[in-house]
C-alpha cells in the first residue's frame, strides 16, 4: 500500500562523505519535493520538480543536488555533508501544482559524524 | 515577509477537547491546510480550508477566517494516539507552502 516510499530510512555518514537519498512513488504524481526538518522545525523545501522541470529554491545550499530519472524517482544527493546536515529529510508528491495535497514518505534520517 | 504563528507546546486529558490556533502573514492566499505529524514519522494530511468557515472531518474539526489571517483545528474526545505535533501551512499566492513549526499535542490520561 506504501505509496511514496523513501530509502534509507535511516542513514549514518561521516563529515564530508557523500550520501544519496531516494525517493519512489507509485501515485502517478507530476510533482515531487524534498524538504528537510530538524527537530522543531518548520519543513523546508529545497527542491520540487513539476515533471522534469527543476525548481531550487534560492536558499538551497549548492551542497545539495537532486535528480528526476523518471516520473516515479527522486534522488537527494548531499555532496558534502556537514554536521549541520542532520536532519530528517522528506519527499512528497502531489498530483499537480496549485493547492494539492501532499502526500509524504516515510523520511531518511541523517546522521552525520 | 511571510510567517506562520502556533503555539510551541500543549497539554489536554485524554477525552477532552482542544483547539489550537494559527495565525499567518502571508503573499497573497490559496488555502490552508493542517497535518498530523506523529514523532520521527512523515506528516499526513488532516483538512483544508480556503473558505471561511467550520470543515468538520469526524473528531477533528478545522476553521478559517481570511479577514482574521486565523484558523484553529479542534480535536474532540481526545484519544492518546493524538499525541503528536499538528502543523498549519498556507498556501500564498504564488502556490508557495509556507509551513509553520508545528504545535506538539501531549495527551494525559
Amino acid at each position: 500500500d506504501a505509496m511514496v516510499i523513501q530509502n534509507p530510512r535511516y542513514q549514518v555518514t561521516q563529515f564530508g562523505k557523500p550520501v544519496t537519498l531516494s525517493c519512489s512513488q507509485t501515485l502517478n504524481h507530476n510533482v515531487m519535493y524534498w524538504y528537510q526538518q530538524k527537530s522543531s522545525q518548520a519543513p523546508k523545501l529545497l527542491f520540487h520538480y513539476y515533471d522534469k522541470d527543476f525548481n531550487n529554491e534560492a536558499d538551497t545550499p549548492d551542497n545539495f543536488q537532486s535528480r528526476r530519472p523518471n516520473t516515479s524517482f527522486c534522488f537527494l544527493d548531499i555532496r558534502s555533508p556537514g554536521l549541520g546536515d542532520a536532519a530528517m529529510y522528506l519527499c512528497a508528491t502531489s498530483r499537480d501544482s496549485g493547492a494539492n495535497v501532499l502526500t509524504f514518505g516515510a523520511g531518511s534520517r541523517l546522521t552525520v559524524l | 515577509g511571510q510567517n506562520i504563528d502556533q503555539p510551541t507546546e500543549m497539554t489536554a486529558t485524554e477525552g477532552a477537547i482542544v483547539q489550537i490556533n494559527c495565525t499567518y502573514q502571508t503573499s497573497g492566499f490559496n488555502g490552508l491546510f493542517w497535518y498530523q505529524q506523529h514523532a520521527g514519522e512523515a506528516p499526513t494530511f488532516l483538512s483544508y480550508n480556503v473558505l471561511d468557515g467550520l470543515e468538520e472531518k469526524g473528531r477533528f474539526s478545522s476553521f478559517l477566517s481570511r479577514s482574521k489571517g486565523y484558523s484553529y483545528l479542534l480535536l474532540k474526545e481526545l484519544q492518546m494516539k493524538d499525541s503528536a505535533s499538528y502543523l498549519c501551512a498556507v498556501m500564498d499566492s504564488n502556490y508557495q507552502l509556507i509551513w509553520g513549526a508545528g504545535t506538539k499535542l501531549i495527551i494525559k490520561p
